[in-house]
């Protein structure tokens, strides 16, 4: 079946960049995405990417999307301490309604 | 702001007692989506609809229901909860998956306790 994998934490100085990594199993993904969940709140979609593209900028937002590794990244240019939040990535199958997610990746932004 | 709202936030229920969870989306999605997330865990899909159509997961118990008696409108109903159904319940919604730009879009979530 399909697996998402993802570390569990990353610790990171305010005004760095974070990189937080994912691996899929599904070689039929179409869509990869991160979401992101503050405690006690929902999941706030981030950003996506198509399986055909390779790179996503959005602000301070990078996802790169290496498909024939079937690794996706999330690079936060200048991390915010507004930025610690639980990060998780998620693939989705053609045709299907399912996401499936990792186990989400704690960032934790030291001021 | 088109968005998906979940009510209560915070529910308390006792062991065995029926509950009922709702949802609503002004996004005029097809499709519904009940997931349950425990702490420290992936959201695990429950079921969704998409228009009227139901559709449940395999490994989802019976114990756990739902209703959309409208495009806007979706409900989980826990029958008999247990203390293992402690957790935050997320609802999402989503055009269909053939659309050009699938995105699924999270409400805020409510966290269910069993006394």
């Amino acid at each position: 079946g399909e697996d998402v994998e993802q570390s569990l934490f990353l610790s990171v100085r305010e005004g760095d960049s974070s990189v937080i990594n994912c691996t899929y199993t599904d070689s039929s993904s179409t869509y990869l995405y991160w979401y992101k969940q503050e405690p006690g709140a929902g999941l706030q979609l981030l950003t996506y990417i198509f399986s055909n593209m390779d790179m996503k900028q959005d602000q301070r937002l990078t996802v790169l999307l290496n498909k024939k590794d079937k690794h996706l990244s999330l690079r936060i240019a200048d991390t915010q301490t507004g930025d610690s939040a639980i990060y998780f990535c998620a693939e989705k199958e053609a045709g299907s309604y399912q996401l499936t997610f990792g186990k989400g990746t704690k960032l934790s932004v030291i001021p | 702001d088109a968005m998906v709202i979940q009510n209560p936030r915070y529910q308390v229920t006792q062991f065995g007692k029926p509950v009922t969870l709702s949802c609503s989306q002004t996004l005029n999605h097809n499709v519904m989506y009940w997931y349950q997330q425990k702490s420290s865990q992936a959201p695990k899909l429950l079921f969704h609809y998409y228009d009227k159509d139901f559709n449940n997961e395999a490994d989802t118990p019976d114990n756990f229901q739902s209703r959309r008696p409208n495009t806007s409108f979706c409900f989980l109903d826990i029958r008999s909860p247990g203390l293992g159904d402690a957790a935050m319940y997320l609802c999402a919604t989503s055009r269909a998956p053939g659309s050009s730009a699938y995105e699924q879009y999270f409400g805020p979530g409510t966290r269910l306790t069993v006394t």
